[in-house]
């Protein structure tokens, strides 16, 4: 089975400027969470989508949105970006039946300008 | 109370030894203890998890001791290896909050051969 694939890797934007990272989930799995990975924060969770629904959001702005799409791929949305957002965006997956094994993708690393 | 204290914060331990990783936590409804081991360039990875019902999990060298009236759990790994090197994280969540995990802060473990 295919791990969980995020794309891009990399990525540099400009203040002001909007991104979108992409999350292909493994197959099967119909939940999506996305998590914000800087030194000085850690880990923080930002959002879960299961079935295209919205199930839990963390504590962050509104600039920062996502979605899930009917095949569980999932995006998530920075708008009017700021230089605090750079950071490691990690997508995760799981089978949601309970909360237990979540699965990490590698990461969109970006870089704001 | 949303928040899971870790440490150390770096563990140097020489191959063979023994290295112990600590979390604490506040919020009681906890319920789902995981850790994850994280290496550069990659996403963090499910190492082993326990539920409050039990207070030892073992799973080959890696230990996770629960000790639920201190609201404290463990990581142990055994006959530490120079690939064991990676930076470990404890989290917690709530079975009714599905895969929002509360990270701990991460140790950076160094196995020196």
């Amino acid at each position: 089975k295919a791990g969980v694939t995020q794309t891009p890797r990399y990525l540099i934007k400009t203040r002001g400027q909007q991104v979108t990272l992409s999350c292909s989930p493994i197959s099967g799995h119909r939940s999506v969470s996305w998590y914000q990975q800087t030194p000085g924060q850690g880990l923080q969770f930002l959002f879960e989508y299961f079935s295209e629904t919205q199930r839990n959001k963390g504590n962050f702005p509104g600039r920062f949105s996502g979605r899930q799409f009917s095949n569980s791929r999932s995006e998530m949305n920075v708008s009017t970006l700021e230089l605090g957002d750079s950071a490691l965006y990690l997508c995760a997956s799981g089978v949601a039946a309970t909360n237990e094994k979540l699965f990490f993708g590698s990461g969109t690393q970006l870089s704001v300008l | 109370q949303q928040q899971v204290k870790q440490s150390p914060q770096s563990l140097i331990v020489q191959k063979g030894g023994i290295s112990i990783i600590n979390c604490a936590y506040e919020n009681t409804a906890f319920d789902y203890f995981p850790w994850y081991q994280q290496f550069p360039g990659k996403g963090p990875a499910l190492l082993i998890a326990i539920r409050p019902d039990v207070s030892e999990k073992k799973e080959g060298r890696f230990t996770i001791s629960f000790n639920k009236s201190a609201k404290q759990f463990s990581l142990h790994i055994m006959d530490s290896q120079p690939g064991d090197s990676a930076t470990y994280f404890c989290a917690a969540s709530r079975m009714d909050s599905s895969y929002k995990l509360i990270f701990g802060s991460g140790t950076r473990l160094l196995v020196r051969p």
